[in-house]
């Protein structure tokens, strides 16, 4: 069985702080990852996709790569109270998501 | 303009009956999905289908039974309705089946089975 793991929090960061979210995935043929935002009664949203090893950046957001320890994660640079949601990893080949981790921003 | 709309947004119906959802997109994508989210929040993906063929089908009751009338349309019609099938169901589509392929989800269905 596929798998895709996240700790379900809530993690908790004051506003301004670096959030870092975590993800890792049992395929080890698993070649592209996808993190998505999704807030209370939204549907998910993209924020960013990865499939090299090392880091991708977009404004604040920063995915890494380890495909060798089969881990991705996210960092969210200067959080903003506004970021506050559910962060959903997913594995694109085989459409499989993780459980997803909620992020407290407190102002 | 909505790129994924689905309706009816909200769904309340008893046990036994046979509903459907229904889910368009304007993008020109290829590829559409239905995904189950739970109440734990585990999003989960039912079917997939490219230009209207069926290219997944994950373990799920043949109660649900996906039609694609154009590639433009993915709608899921559900049979017999149990109380677990009270969720919210999410359309997404996609340009392709491509590793680097975004999916543009829809805003939801919510399905409540009493």
């Amino acid at each position: 069985q596929k798998e895709v793991e996240q700790n379900s929090g809530p993690l908790s960061v004051p506003e301004g702080a670096i959030a870092s979210l975590n993800c890792t995935y049992s395929d080890r043929g698993s070649q592209s990852f996808f993190w998505y935002r999704q807030y209370s009664g939204k549907s998910p949203e993209l924020i960013m996709f990865i499939y090299s090893n090392g880091d991708k950046e977009d404004g604040r957001f920063t995915a890494q790569l380890n495909k060798a320890s089969q881990y991705v994660s996210l960092l969210i640079r200067d959080s903003q109270p506004s970021d506050s949601a559910t962060y959903l990893c997913a594995v694109k080949g085989t459409l499989t998501f993780g459980k997803g981790t909620m992020l407290l921003v407190s102002p | 303009d909505t790129a994924v709309s689905q309706t009816p947004k909200y769904l309340v119906t008893q046990m036994g009956n046979d509903k459907s959802i229904k889910c368009e997109q304007n993008l020109g994508h290829d590829t559409m999905y239905w995904y189950k989210q739970d109440s734990k929040k585990f999003l989960k993906i039912m079917f997939s289908y490219n230009n209207k063929e069926l290219i997944i089908n994950e373990t799920v009751p043949n109660r649900f039974s996906p039609k694609s009338p154009d590639k433009a349309h993915l709608n899921l019609h559900i049979n017999s309705l149990e109380l677990g099938d009270s969720a919210v169901y999410f359309c997404a589509s996609s340009q392709a089946q491509g590793e680097t392929d975004t999916q543009y989800f829809g805003p939801g269905t919510r399905l409540t089975v009493l």
